[in-house]
């Protein structure tokens, strides 16, 4: 069965600083795709990124770029230059071509940017 | 364009009463998915509607919950004689596709009060 551990329940990061949050996953499927979600405290789900199983290149988005080591089993969420703004709730989800396709997440990481 | 619809926003119902909860998806989109999140805690995969197919029921709680997608586009959960644990806020996403990089859009969700 698919699943997804967050090991960091909460991070407090100084502006202007990057932020690397951490995402494991497991999964017997060899076709899969890997996310990243921010919850502000308001309550939307914001799509952010997103990492095919089989991309040789790591994603990037912005300031956002996903750290993915396929042998590792690890698709860590790099934020640049961190600003207040992003201060919010990290969801790291994945989602198997086969099986049941729902997205399946971890159990987030709160993000402290502190001024 | 619009984006995920969910009504009502907030809901407070008393213990034993049925409720109601409407997502209209992003127009075009043939997957839609409910969740659930709790007070602090991750998201909960509830069901899964994908076109025409049989929907994913697996992370219905109870059979006090069911959910319908009517011409495949706007979906109702209904929670049948409501407790004060199915208190949460429930979340409604769409997707384009069903394959594994189709990221999840999600509605500002439905907060649920049983008091």
């Amino acid at each position: 069965a698919q699943k997804i551990t967050q090991t960091q329940p909460g991070m407090f990061v100084q502006e202007k600083e990057a932020v690397t949050l951490d995402c494991t996953y497991d999964t017997s499927d060899p076709s899969y795709g890997l996310f990243w979600y921010k919850q502000p405290s308001s309550g939307e789900m914001i799509f952010l990124i997103y990492q095919g199983s089989y991309d040789q290149q790591n994603a990037t988005e912005g300031r956002y770029s996903l750290n993915f080591q396929k042998a590792r089993k690890s698709a860590n969420l790099v934020i640049s230059a961190s600003q207040l703004g992003d201060s919010a709730m990290y969801f790291c989800a994945m989602r198997e071509r086969q099986g049941a396709q729902k997205l399946v997440f971890g159990q987030g990481t709160r993000l402290t940017i502190n001024p | 364009g619009a984006g995920v619809s969910q009504s009502p926003s907030n809901k407070v119902t008393e213990k034993g009463k049925d409720v109601e909860l409407r997502c209209d998806p992003i127009s075009g989109h043939t997957a839609l998915y409910w969740y659930r999140q709790s007070l602090g805690q991750g998201l909960e995969f509830l069901i899964y509607f994908q076109g025409n197919s049989a929907p994913d029921k697996s992370g219905l709680p109870s059979d006090r919950f069911s959910a319908e997608r009517t011409g495949g586009s706007v979906s109702t959960l209904t929670i049948q004689r409501t407790q004060q644990e199915d208190s949460a806020v429930y979340l409604c996403a769409s997707s384009f596709g069903r394959g594994e990089n189709s990221p999840l859009h999600f509605g500002n969700g439905t907060r649920l009060t049983v008091t």
